[in-house]
């Protein structure tokens, strides 16, 4: 089954770490990748997506994530961890299935980043 | 410009009682969509709309969730009868183009149903 697992549900870091937070995925063909942030009280926003091209895939707020097809892996990365980066993060993928296209989302990875 | 908005933002209804949940996507995207986020899962398709296609419906749990979008924006999520397991926030989202194409999708806050 195509599915996309966030395998992690927190991550912890101190603030100016560097961060990863991890997914990986299970399509047919080639996937395209989402990664959406979720703050406290607010919807989701969009960070960034990997349709094709470079694998490294610069997104909003300093974040980037590089797509590894033979690890299957879309990982979210940042270099230096700031606390207002402590969000609901989630990674997605478009699929297909029956002959319609649908998004499949991670279980969220809740990111905190101490002071 | 503005964004997806939902309303209303919280609502609490008895059990067995029909809830409507309102979605205005952003003006221009033709693709709305309703998901719904339960505590400590992700976020589970329901419903999908693409300009004047007919919607994909693939998702919705059972016969007593249906959607509307009437005149290619404004969105109407439905459930009848309500369940404690409807309890739940339900988000809107639309976007540019449809699945066949990339375009990322811009959520509103949501709406958290409570059943009780």
């Amino acid at each position: 089954a195509q599915s996309v697992a966030q395998p992690e549900d927190q991550v912890n870091v101190a603030e100016g770490n560097p961060l990863t937070v991890k997914c990986t995925y299970s399509v047919s063909g080639n996937p395209y990748l989402f990664w959406y942030v979720q703050y406290p009280n607010r919807g989701l926003q969009f960070l960034l997506k990997y349709i094709t091209g470079d694998n490294l895939v610069k997104g909003s707020y300093g974040f980037e994530a590089e797509f590894n097809k033979s690890q299957t892996s879309f990982h979210l990365k940042k270099p230096s961890a700031l606390v207002s980066d402590s969000a609901l993060y989630f990674c997605a993928v478009r699929v297909l299935t029956s002959g319609t296209y649908k998004y499949i989302f991670g279980t969220g990875t809740r990111l905190k980043v101490l002071a | 410009g503005a964004g997806v908005s939902q309303s209303p933002s919280n609502k609490v209804t008895e059990k067995g009682k029909d809830v409507e949940l309102r979605c205005d996507p952003i003006s221009g995207h033709t693709a709305l969509y309703w998901y719904r986020q339960s505590l400590g899962q992700g976020l589970e398709f329901l419903i999908y709309f693409q300009g004047n296609s007919a919607p994909d419906k693939s998702g919705l749990p059972s016969d007593r969730f249906s959607a509307e979008r009437t005149g290619g924006s404004v969105s109407t999520l439905t459930i009848q009868r309500t369940q404690q397991e409807d309890s739940a926030v339900y988000l809107c989202a639309s976007s540019l183009g449809g699945y066949g194409i990339s375009y990322e999708q811009y959520f509103g806050p949501g709406t958290r149903l409570t059943v009780t």
